[in-house]
This record gives structure tokens, C-alpha cells and sequence, in this order.
């Protein structure tokens, strides 16, 4: 197995701007993560679902964000309008209900 | 406040050296416990876990991590670092998939 694909692995943009984020999970896991990386606040958990339903979206910072699973293999993390402070690096990770998640490489997101 | 705390932000050992990395966590319950390390530019690779059973966690690249219930602490461990083992680590705890990272400690190995 190729591991979790994230794509795109880099992105600038500007600010005001509609930034998608994408991820593909390990074939047959059913748990799916996103989370933030700073420096200043370090790792966050944004988002995860279980089988395509998002179970806990407490961590999703505002409005602005959201995330999607149209189906097991896809997943989406959308910033509308994105903002300067939303420059991180974003992990997708997924994990087959033991709990032992296998993170992708990141997308490093740059907002001008 | 439930939380996880990793005492060292950065640690500086030579080559060949041992290395201890400490995790504490404050949890009311015994939750999973993950040991992750990061390289410049990558995303995380688990080194080992602790569900239940052997406190004593043995993991790749010849690490190892202790579950000590009294002090809620599940501290890294290796008998000999190598050039190659110069990264961040993460410790990590896990209720309900509810997963909450230290904040990380950062090694440099000296020549």
C-alpha cells in the first residue's frame, strides 16, 4: 500500500482565497484524521470521521473550515476565505479502528 | 485539564549515547499511549505503542518506551543514538480517538 496520499504537498496562496486540501486514506481504514501543525500551538486534531461521518468536529478552529468524505478513499479539508494564520502544515492520517494512526506527508500551506 | 506534556523541548546527545525522552500525561483514565518521531519536511512515523499489558514497549529502530502508572509517564528510551535518530518526537495519548500531541522534543546527536 502506497500509505495516506495528501496532495497538493505544498500550496501558496492569497489571502481570501478558497484553499482545498486533499487526502486518501490507507485502503481499508475507517477512521480518518486532520490535523494542524504550528509552531506555537504544536499538533491539533481538527476533525475525524468514522466510515464517511464526521464524529467530532470540535477541534475545527471557525466557519471558515470545513471538511468532507464523499467516500472511504477521499477525503477533503476546505479553507473559504483563508487567512494569514491559517499558514501550517496540514496531516491526514487514518487508522483501522486500533487506534495506531498512519500519518501522510503533509501539506504545507502558505497564506499571503 | 487533560493534557500531555513533554518536559524537554530540546535534548543534545552524542553519537552513541543513551537517550531518554520524557512523556507525562494527565488523564483520570489510562488512555493508549503513542510514541511518534518526525523528521525535517516529513509526517510522523509511529515508533511503538502502549494499549495495555508488558509496561515495558519495545518499537523500530531499537527504541523502547516504559508505561510507569504511578507517575504517569511513558518515557522513550534507546541505549544508543545514532547520527540518524536526529529529529522531533511526539508523545502521544489517545481516549475515544480523541489523540492529543505533546509538544514535542527536538534531538540533535553530536558527532
Amino acid at each position: 500500500d502506497a500509505g495516506v496520499i495528501q496532495s497538493p504537498r505544498h500550496e501558496v496562496t492569497e489571502m481570501g482565497q478558497e484553499v482545498t486540501l486533499r487526502c486518501k486514506p490507507i485502503s481499508g481504514h475507517d477512521y480518518l484524521f486532520w490535523y494542524r501543525q504550528t509552531m506555537m500551538r504544536g499538533l491539533e486534531l481538527l476533525i475525524y470521521f468514522n466510515n464517511n461521518v464526521p464524529i467530532d468536529d470540535s477541534g475545527m478552529p471557525e466557519d471558515r473550515f470545513s471538511a468532507k468524505m464523499p467516500n472511504a478513499s477521499f477525503s477533503t479539508l476546505k479553507i473559504q476565505p483563508s487567512e494569514p494564520r491559517d499558514s501550517a502544515v496540514y496531516f491526514c492520517a487514518s487508522s483501522f479502528s486500533d487506534n495506531e494512526q498512519f500519518f501522510g506527508p503533509g501539506t504545507r500551506l502558505t497564506v499571503l | 485539564a487533560q493534557s500531555v506534556t513533554q518536559p524537554d523541548i530540546h535534548i543534545t546527545v552524542s553519537e552513541g549515547a543513551s537517550l531518554e525522552l520524557r512523556c507525562n500525561y494527565s488523564y483520570g483514565a489510562t488512555p493508549y499511549l503513542f510514541w511518534y518521531v518526525q523528521s525535517p519536511g516529513q509526517g510522523l512515523q509511529l515508533l511503538l505503542k502502549y494499549f495495555s499489558g508488558d509496561t515495558l514497549v519495545q518499537g523500530i529502530k531499537g527504541f523502547e518506551a516504559e508505561f510507569k502508572r504511578s507517575q504517569s509517564s511513558f518515557n522513550l528510551r534507546k541505549p544508543s543514538v545514532h547520527w540518524s535518530d536526529a529529529a522531533e518526537y511526539f508523545c502521544a495519548v489517545d481516549i475515544n480517538n480523541d489523540m492529543r500531541f505533546g509538544a514535542g522534543t527536538r534531538l540533535t546527536v553530536k558527532p
